[in-house]
């Protein structure tokens, strides 16, 4: 049982928009940034957001963060076949003193 | 260029220790949070630990008391000692730098070191 809570799957045809919900409560997304990874079978983790909605280098502006009270959202425009993985959100939680993640969301590209 | 390479990976039996560590350069390493993430076969990911750039840690309630993070800024290399390894501590075990200003991990991530635990 995570601390963060995402939908086990999404899915999606490609050009169409997809979102990807995560949440949280107080003590983690209520007053923490919130970053999301997007993780391709036998390879690490990619960033796609960091501190809710910024874009590290090289992350194209079809991936966006958004944050509102305790929960979060990545919404994947244009999607492509490529996008098929799977993302995690995660934040920092105080009441545990430490880094929290989201189960995990299986984006299928129908 | 950032890099992030972890070693000290093996088979191991239940009640064994076991060191990893993460030799790290391209950047300034003590003005940086560490992290261990790991990933046990075909789940999710799961925090471990942080080391602060101050050398505040913090652990995961699944291994505190058995894992211990630390660090040597002048060589530029995080550890992870893990003690007491039970068999639910297989995974792949990342090493990753946090965002700057924060604990949280961010784009900067090791290619994973193996740990199995035999019972």
């Amino acid at each position: 049982q995570s601390v963060l809570t995402q939908p086990p799957s999404a899915s999606g045809t490609p050009g169409q928009r997809v979102t990807i919900s995560c949440s949280g409560s107080n003590s983690n997304i209520g007053s923490n940034y919130v970053f999301w990874y997007r993780q391709l079978p036998g390879t690490a983790p990619k960033l796609l957001i960091y501190k809710n909605n910024q874009w590290p280098s090289g992350v194209p502006d079809r991936f966006s963060g958004s944050k509102s009270d305790t929960s979060a959202s990545l919404a994947i425009s244009g999607l492509r076949s490529e996008d098929e993985a799977d993302y995690y959100c995660a934040s920092w939680d105080d009441s545990l003193s430490g880094q929290v993640f989201g189960g995990g969301t299986k984006l299928t590209v129908l | 260029e950032v890099q992030l390479l972890e070693s000290g990976g093996d088979l191991v039996q239940s009640g064994g220790s076991l060191r990893l560590s993460c030799a790290a350069s391209g950047f300034t390493f003590s003005s940086y949070a560490m992290n261990w993430v790991r990933q046990a076969p075909g789940k999710g990911l799961e925090w471990v630990s942080t080391i602060s750039g101050g050398g505040d840690t913090y652990y995961a309630d699944s291994v505190k008391g058995r894992f211990t993070v630390s660090k040597d800024n002048s060589k530029s290399t995080l550890f992870l000692q893990m003690n007491s390894l039970r068999v639910e501590d297989t995974a792949v075990y990342y090493c990753a730098r946090a965002s700057g200003g924060t604990t949280i991990t961010g784009a900067r991530w090791g290619q994973g070191t193996l740990v199995t635990v035999s019972s």
